[in-house]
């Protein structure tokens, strides 16, 4: 897989469900960022997690970090239908330069 | 909240034309960036930009591609020359530090659709 592979590629749940993403990776990093797109807008950051983090929370957020297995997860709790978006993770190591996977589209539905 | 502005939101232009897509990074920021993500694919990364010069670019930005900062708050990506694969949105980013230290925080995009 490429650095920063998303898993699933598209996930539908119900409002008030737990959405859970996957990201690995390859390479060595200095963080692991998850930003999120609505269809055809920019992205918007959510949270940034850096090598030496295992677990941050922010709001309905939570993140964890395994360097070991160079994998990461986005866990969005009670869903809303507002949550429906395209998430992405990015990797950030050496100089500063983001790389995106292709992300995972969540659909949540009212 | 500060915020990355780009301008214009979508520009059509014909293979071959020269096209200025334009960024106003957030004011204390001292690192930007450029990348694009074509339609259906993945955000990439294009070049990034610091006290002035290239710190680092991808394989994507080619002799084709330039960046400018020609004023204290302007940050430009100029195509020479368009090609139909240029077709993408285009994103800017600025950070305030480097190497781990800083999120980045991205503009809402530039649609380019090269006919």
């Amino acid at each position: 897989s490429q650095q920063g592979e998303e898993d699933p590629q598209a996930l539908s749940i119900q409002e008030g469900e737990n959405a859970t993403m996957n990201c690995s990776y390859k390479t060595s990093i200095n963080n692991l960022q998850w930003y999120r797109q609505n269809s055809g807008r920019g992205l918007v950051h959510l949270i940034l997690i850096r090598s030496n983090e295992r677990e941050k929370h922010s709001g309905r957020l939570r993140v964890t970090l395994d360097t070991s297995k160079k994998s990461s997860s986005l866990l969005i709790t009670a869903s809303r239908a507002a949550d429906t978006a395209s998430y992405f993770c990015a990797t950030e190591s050496g100089y500063s330069t983001l790389t995106f996977g292709k992300g995972t589209m969540l659909l949540v539905s009212p | 909240e500060p915020e990355v502005t780009q301008t214009p939101s979508h520009q059509v232009t014909q293979m071959g034309q020269e096209v200025i897509l334009r960024c106003v990074p957030i004011s204390n920021h001292l690192y930007f960036y450029w990348y694009r993500q074509i339609l259906g694919q993945k955000v990439e990364f294009l070049v990034s930009f610091y006290n002035n010069e290239i710190s680092e670019k991808s394989e994507i930005f080619d002799d084709q591609f330039s960046v400018e900062r020609p004023d204290g708050s302007n940050f430009t990506l100029k195509i020479r020359s368009t090609k139909l694969e240029d077709s993408a949105m285009y994103f800017c980013a600025s950070s305030g530090w480097a190497g781990g230290q800083e999120t980045q925080y991205f503009g809402p995009g530039t649609r380019l659709l090269v006919l």
